[in-house]
């Protein structure tokens, strides 16, 4: 059973414009939230985390909105630029080690 | 954030052989752990490799195919054994620094085909 549903599996978007990714779980017991951004040939990098207590953390073009009541968090990245175009993996954890990855989103940035 | 590196980078590898990958960082970390990674699809814990005892594995995954080692705080081994083509796929290492809700971070992998 997946842990943590993931949306959607690719994405297009014009370059400087928003790209939107969606992350739904079902533990309400989760209490951390990682994106991690892969490209080809490399391993996934951490790029931004937000824990339940906030409902938005932002760390220059890259946002996570929080809903806690709704399950779900995402990940904004404005002005999206070619060099974003990367696979996109959103996380969860509950107070251990052991993270729940989403199946992923390809996002192609277009010039 | 420490320096991960995996030896080998890919392999491709006979069925029925085993390959011991290797996951050497450049500082001590408090945790390590072993993915895996299909081609186009999310990441699984293997197991979470303990220094100076046996791993713990997550369900799926058994020691006697994917023995692991941890001798020190900043080197750890995956072995593949026996393997078949369905053990092809991407292996990966990451590391933590404390307990709890602590970021991964993860190693460029080892690209494996089984023929």
């Amino acid at each position: 059973q997946q842990q943590v549903k993931q949306s959607p599996q690719s994405l297009i978007v014009q370059k400087g414009g928003i790209s939107i990714i969606n992350c739904a779980y079902e533990n309400t017991a989760f209490d951390y939230f990682p994106w991690y951004q892969q490209f080809p040939g490399k391993g996934p990098a951490l790029l931004i985390a937000i824990r339940p207590d906030v409902s938005e953390k932002k760390e220059g073009r890259f946002t996570i909105s929080f809903n806690k009541s709704a399950k779900q968090f995402s990940l904004h990245i404005m002005d999206s630029q070619p060099g974003d175009s990367a696979t996109y993996f959103c996380a969860a954890s509950k107070g251990g080690n052991q993270f729940y990855f989403g199946t992923g989103t390809s996002l192609t940035v277009i010039p | 954030s420490a320096v991960i590196s995996q030896k080998p980078s890919r392999d491709i590898c006979q069925r029925g052989t085993s390959l011991t990958i290797q996951c050497q960082v450049d500082s001590q970390v408090t945790m390590m752990f072993w993915y895996r990674q299909q081609p186009g699809q999310s990441l699984t814990l293997i197991a979470t490799a303990n220094q100076g005892s046996e791993a713990t594995y997550e369900s799926g995954f058994v020691i006697d195919k994917f023995p692991i080692s941890r001798p020190n705080l900043t080197f750890s081994t995956l072995t593949v054994s026996n393997m078949s083509p369905e053990d092809s796929s991407i292996y990966l290492c990451s590391v933590a620094q404390g307990q709890g809700n602590q970021p991964q971070h993860f190693g460029d992998g080892t690209r494996l085909s089984i023929l």
